[in-house]
């Protein structure tokens, strides 16, 4: 069974420029998450989607990040324009339902480095 | 104030030594993971306790959740190499599956 697939690895921008990541969940996978892991912490949710249906962005900056997954598969996630502190690690995971249990258990992706100079 | 403390922060141990990570905190979960992540991949879950007084074995890792629900252990015998990564302690919040909280983490680094 293929992973999670993301891309590009890595990407070097300058502040106040746009960028794009690209997500492919695993096959089947309903619920699709974008994570945020700055250097020393642990990731933090920006948004969640259930099938193409946000389910959670309270924690993204809407001011300047932006997602989408359009027909419930692949997703993106955009920043314009970008600044210093968005340097991160940006993580793609996804998961299927599990019935009757308070926990699922989600493959993430390899992740895409960002850095904004 | 972290959801999550993890302690310690950094660990740097001989291959064979013997070691155990702290995940804390002041409230009560009902299920408690813990996931570990190698440089330039993503986390990959290790093991799932939902249940006070829990433990897991998985190889020479052993996990435990307290039995009040709000802390948790993970004991790893006679460390190796491979055992290197960033061990991360991770919850559920919120109505139904919530969103999922991570700790920030222990960096281990194991020397042959």
């Amino acid at each position: 069974e293929a992973g999670v697939a993301q891309s590009p690895r890595y990407k070097i921008i300058e502040k106040r420029q746009s960028v794009a990541f690209w997500c492919n969940p695993i096959s089947g996978h309903a619920t699709l998450y974008w994570y945020q892991q700055i250097l020393g912490q642990g990731p933090k949710l920006l948004i969640q989607f259930q099938n193409n249906g946000v389910v959670d962005d309270s924690q993204l900056p809407k001011d300047r990040f932006s997602a989408e997954r359009l027909k419930g598969v692949d997703s993106t996630l955009k920043i314009q324009p970008a600044k210093l502190e968005d340097s991160a690690v940006y993580l793609c995971a996804s998961s299927s339902k599990m019935s009757g249990v308070s926990y699922n258990e989600q493959f993430f992706g390899p992740g895409t480095r960002l850095t904004v100079l | 104030t972290q959801l999550l403390e993890q302690s310690p922060q950094f660990l740097s141990i001989q291959e064979g030594e013997n070691l155990t990570v702290y995940c804390n905190s002041s409230s009560v979960f009902s299920s408690l993971q813990w996931y570990r992540q190698e440089p330039g991949e993503g986390p990959v879950l290790l093991v799932t306790v939902v249940t006070g007084g829990e433990v897991k074995k998985l190889k020479r890792l052993t996990f435990q959740f307290g039995d009040a629900r709000k802390d948790s252990s993970l004991h790893i015998t006679a460390a190796q190499p491979g055992d290197t990564g960033l061990y991360l302690c991770a919850v559920y919040r919120g109505s139904t599956l919530g969103r999922l909280y991570f700790g920030r983490g222990t960096q281990l680094t194991v020397w042959p």
